[in-house]
């Protein structure tokens, strides 16, 4: 089993529409959780991140994390098709050396 | 500030040939990555370096090798290329300490290995 599950879509919306992305996780030593956006052939980018449980809002951006369930979740609200990219959650903590674990990535499409 | 930056941008080799992916950042950041991506398999860490002269291996270390003589400058070695080595690489750096949760990522080198 994955330390990191996420499930890899496609994930299709149109414009305006409430985008939920989601990953769960098996090691509760897990204290940071993060999420990546990553465009077409670039490189993977900070959106946002959380420590330890609760929710965090940025613009059309909520992450939450609910650590008894071993599940964070990224919530889009008013998507736009500038938000079509892959969205990658990460977790890290004191596993042996703070390395960062990533998710596989969802790819998110949004129509116009 | 140019950030992360690697080279070269796209890669062919032959199976059995040799090549270094070079890899800058000018953040002085201490810590610096190589990552491998591949479909369904997310990200993928091949080496860390903690600071200057330091190196670990990561997940998947076999058929790598990697360099850290300057602060700046994390290079990558491929020994003797096999196909599945064919992925996208990515070079990362962050700031040293427990709270890794912001790495910069570089654009990426596509590497083909025929």
């Amino acid at each position: 089993q994955k330390e990191v599950e996420q499930d890899p879509g496609p994930l299709s919306v149109p414009e305006g529409a409430i985008v939920s992305l989601n990953c769960t996780y098996s090691n509760s030593a897990f204290q940071y959780f993060m999420w990546y956006r990553q465009y077409s052939r670039k490189g993977p980018e900070l959106l946002m991140y959380t420590y330890s449980s609760g929710n965090k809002e940025d613009g059309r951006f909520t992450a939450q994390v609910d650590k008894s369930s071993k599940y964070i979740s990224l919530f889009i609200r008013d998507s736009q098709p500038s938000d079509s990219a892959t969205y990658l959650c990460a977790m890290s903590g004191n596993t042996g050396g703070f390395k960062t674990i990533f998710g596989a990535g969802t790819r998110l499409f949004v129509k116009a | 500030n140019a950030g992360v930056t690697q080279t070269p941008k796209f890669q062919v080799l032959k199976t059995g040939q040799s090549m270094t992916l070079q890899c800058a950042q000018d953040m002085n950041h201490n810590s610096m990555y190589w990552y491998r991506q591949d479909p369904g398999m997310g990200l993928r860490l091949i080496y860390y370096s903690a600071s200057e002269g330091t190196t670990d291996k990561g997940e998947v270390p076999d058929g790598y090798n990697v360099s850290r003589l300057k602060k700046q400058n994390f290079l990558l070695g491929l020994e003797s290329a096999a196909p599945s080595q064919t992925s996208v690489y990515f070079c990362a750096s962050s700031q040293p300490g427990g709270a890794t949760y912001e790495q910069y990522f570089g654009p990426g080198t596509r590497l083909t290995v025929t």
